[in-house]
């Protein structure tokens, strides 16, 4: 069946520092990749997202590639502050009539100033 | 605004009651999901619902039960069956069923078993 492994966690920077977190799936066919972002007490907000190979989904200074050659959808920022502080999780859509959302475990990423 | 409400926000129950949460969109969207986080697991999928009067379950179906009976509303049930509801459970709407669809996550539901 469908998996995504991401990362263990959690993540600790420093403000402006680089992040990478790291995102591998196992799924038939030509599944539809997204990140989400969880901040404290809240529900899911999508972050970015990718439908097909090469493609790369961007928001508020993030980036991910879709890799299909690698299966992976690593989540980048060049420069992280304070506000990016939050559970991040990595996500995939099956091809298929009843498609569904499998998730990642997320992974907690807290940045000091 | 369109979104996603979610109530209550904060649910305690003593065990062996039944308990109903309740989540509201009015995005017009068609499929609603529903969704229970836990501690270091990631969210698994409790069950949908891609049309009205028609739900599916999900993978950790047992112990809940769910009605769609208005496309804007999709209430969970939490039955006495279910061994440790105690949980944050997120509801969820995507503009269609397909793959490529973003959902749109309510502010979820924290219940807790006393």
């Amino acid at each position: 069946g469908d998996s995504v492994t991401q990362m263990e966690g959690p993540v600790t920077l420093s403000e402006e520092a680089f992040l990478t977190i790291n995102c591998t799936y196992t799924a038939t066919g030509y599944p539809s990749l997204f990140w989400y972002v969880q901040y404290p007490g809240e529900g899911l907000q999508l972050l970015l997202k990718a439908t097909k190979a090469d493609d790369k989904g961007s928001n508020k200074g993030f980036e991910a590639t879709y890799r299909k050659e690698t299966t992976s959808f690593h989540l980048e920022k060049g420069s992280v502050q304070v506000s990016d502080s939050a559970v991040y999780f990595c996500a995939l859509s099956s091809t298929g009539a009843n498609s569904k959302l499998t998730f990642g475990k997320g992974i907690t990423l807290s940045v000091r100033p | 605004d369109g979104g996603i409400t979610q109530s209550p926000k904060y649910l305690f129950r003593k065990e062996g009651q039944n308990v109903t949460l309740s989540c509201e969109q009015n995005l017009n969207h068609d499929a609603m999901y529903w969704y229970r986080q836990d501690p270091g697991q990631g969210l698994r999928l409790i069950y949908y619902s891609q049309i009205v009067n028609d739900f599916q379950k999900g993978d950790i179906a047992e112990g809940y039960s769910v009605s769609r009976e208005k496309k804007e509303s999709f209430p969970l049930t939490v039955t006495s069956a279910q061994k440790n509801p105690t949980a944050f459970y997120l509801c969820a709407s995507s503009p269609g069923r397909g793959y490529t669809d973003t959902q749109y996550f309510g502010p979820g539901t924290r219940l807790t078993v006393l």
